[in-house]
């Protein structure tokens, strides 16, 4: 069954700290690896997406680091706001099937002032 | 620009009844996908429509089925509702192939 494993269930950090999110995958047919953040009584926004030809990607304070031997990716928040305090997705998609994922469970990140 | 709209945002239904949510994708996009997600967990994947056509389907029963309509505009039906059913029942939207935008969702509640 195609899963994707997501760590830690909740994160607390402070303020101007990193948060570091993990995830793992078993279907090596994967090929598309976006993260979602998702604020209460909203859809998932997209944040950032890797494909796995490369072993990072970085947009502002968000950074992707992919490991395609051992079929993991991470999600790094660098200066970590108030404001980032939601649940965060990672997710998993195949070829050109962009909008077919798979989502891991979540993590429900705070960040304290 | 609009984003993807979906209606109602919320809605309350007996066990048993039926139900319709509606999805309008952003403009251009013609794929529309489907997901179901319980409260504290992440996104299930229910269908994915591509120019009117179904191209995948998850792990969901019968009850659930979908259209596109020419205008790539979707709805998502389930007949007789269960307890379980209660969920925020999200649509995506894409060019085929390439990054999926969700809409805020139908808070579904079932009695």
């Amino acid at each position: 069954q195609q899963q994707v494993k997501q760590s830690p269930q909740s994160l607390i950090v402070q303020k101007g700290g990193i948060s570091i999110i993990n995830c793992a995958y078993e279907n090596t047919a994967f090929d598309y690896f976006p993260w979602y953040q998702q604020f209460p009584g909203k859809g998932p926004a997209l944040l950032i997406a890797i494909r796995p030809d490369v072993s990072e990607k970085k947009e502002g304070r968000f950074t992707i680091s992919f490991n395609k031997s051992a079929k993991q990716f991470s999600l790094h928040i660098m200066d970590s706001q108030p404001g980032d305090s939601a649940t965060y997705f990672c997710a998993a998609g195949v070829g050109t099937s962009g909008s077919r994922l798979t989502f891991g469970e979540g993590t429900q990140l705070t960040v304290n002032p | 620009d609009a984003g993807v709209t979906q209606s109602p945002t919320h809605l309350i239904k007996t066990r048993g009844q039926h139900v319709t949510l509606r999805c309008s994708p952003i403009s251009g996009h013609k794929s529309v996908s489907w997901y179901q997600q319980v409260l504290g967990q992440g996104p299930q994947f229910i269908f994915q429509y591509y120019e009117k056509e179904e191209r995948g389907r998850g792990n969901f029963p019968d009850r659930f089925s979908a259209r596109q309509f020419p205008n790539y505009s979707s709805e998502l039906n389930v007949n007789a509702l269960l307890l379980g059913d209660s969920a925020l029942y999200l649509c995506a939207s894409s060019f085929w192939g390439g990054e999926a935008f969700f809409g805020q969702g139908t808070r579904l509640t079932v009695v």
